[in-house]
């Protein structure tokens, strides 16, 4: 069936560097894309969005990217800091259904090495 | 502006018992959606309720079922648990069905 995932369970990045976190989905029905980041012991946080009319949004040291073409998506998050480490999901939803039919992949634990 | 909150954080039932799960939406927010997470999983849609009215459903049995009040809070009740149902239930909130879903830290429902 039709699903969002990602590349990478796990990746690690030295304080300070930038980081890449990448997802493909298979629905080309989808129209809307958002990433969260999840620590432990918490809800999913909201980082960015993004509508397939577009193919890049930016918001405070994140950047999200989008290749329709591909069916690709990447969160990239400047000058990492510890507070990043975390699980981050990447979730899509198809366009008739606004945003309730959120998809999540299973996520990539990012680790920031001091 | 006061987040969304769930309760409880932790609830342990047994096979077969039935449960009730509450969510307070952040201010002004009149979507609720309802969430499964297993452990080392993303979470799984329930269902979204929209001004009351279910506004969408995933794959998930009768068994759960869900109700928004007037004041949009929220409630996710679960019948004839079993041992599968343990997982973190996330509750989300947003301005309307288009806008970013903003979740809760959960209730850990346990299973025994």
């Amino acid at each position: 069936g039709e699903n969002v995932g990602l590349h990478l369970p796990t990746l690690s990045v030295q304080e300070g560097d930038n980081s890449i976190i990448n997802c493909a989905y298979s629905n080309s029905a989808s129209d809307y894309f958002i990433w969260y980041k999840q620590e432990s012991g918490k809800g999913p946080q909201f980082i960015i969005d993004i509508r397939s009319n577009m193919d890049k949004r930016q918001g405070q040291r994140v950047t999200v990217l989008l290749n329709k073409t591909v069916k690709h998506l990447s969160l990239q998050i400047a000058a990492t800091q510890p507070g990043d480490s975390a699980v981050y999901f990447c979730a899509e939803s198809p366009v008739r259904f606004g945003n309730e039919k959120l998809t999540f992949g299973t996520g990539t634990r990012l680790t920031i090495i001091p | 502006e006061t987040g969304v909150t769930q309760s409880p954080t932790h609830l342990i039932k047994t096979r077969g018992q039935q449960v009730t799960l509450r969510c307070s939406s952040q201010s002004g927010h009149n979507t609720v959606s309802w969430y499964q997470q297993a452990l080392g999983q993303g979470p799984q849609f329930i269902f979204q309720y929209y001004r009351e009215e279910e506004n969408g459903r995933g794959n998930f049995p009768p068994r759960f079922s869900g109700l928004q009040f007037p004041n949009y809070s929220s409630e996710l009740n679960v019948n004839a648990l079993e041992l599968d149902d343990s997982a973190l239930y996330l509750c989300a909130s947003s301005l309307d069905p288009v806008e970013p879903q903003h979740f809760g830290d959960g209730t850990r429902l346990s299973i025994l």
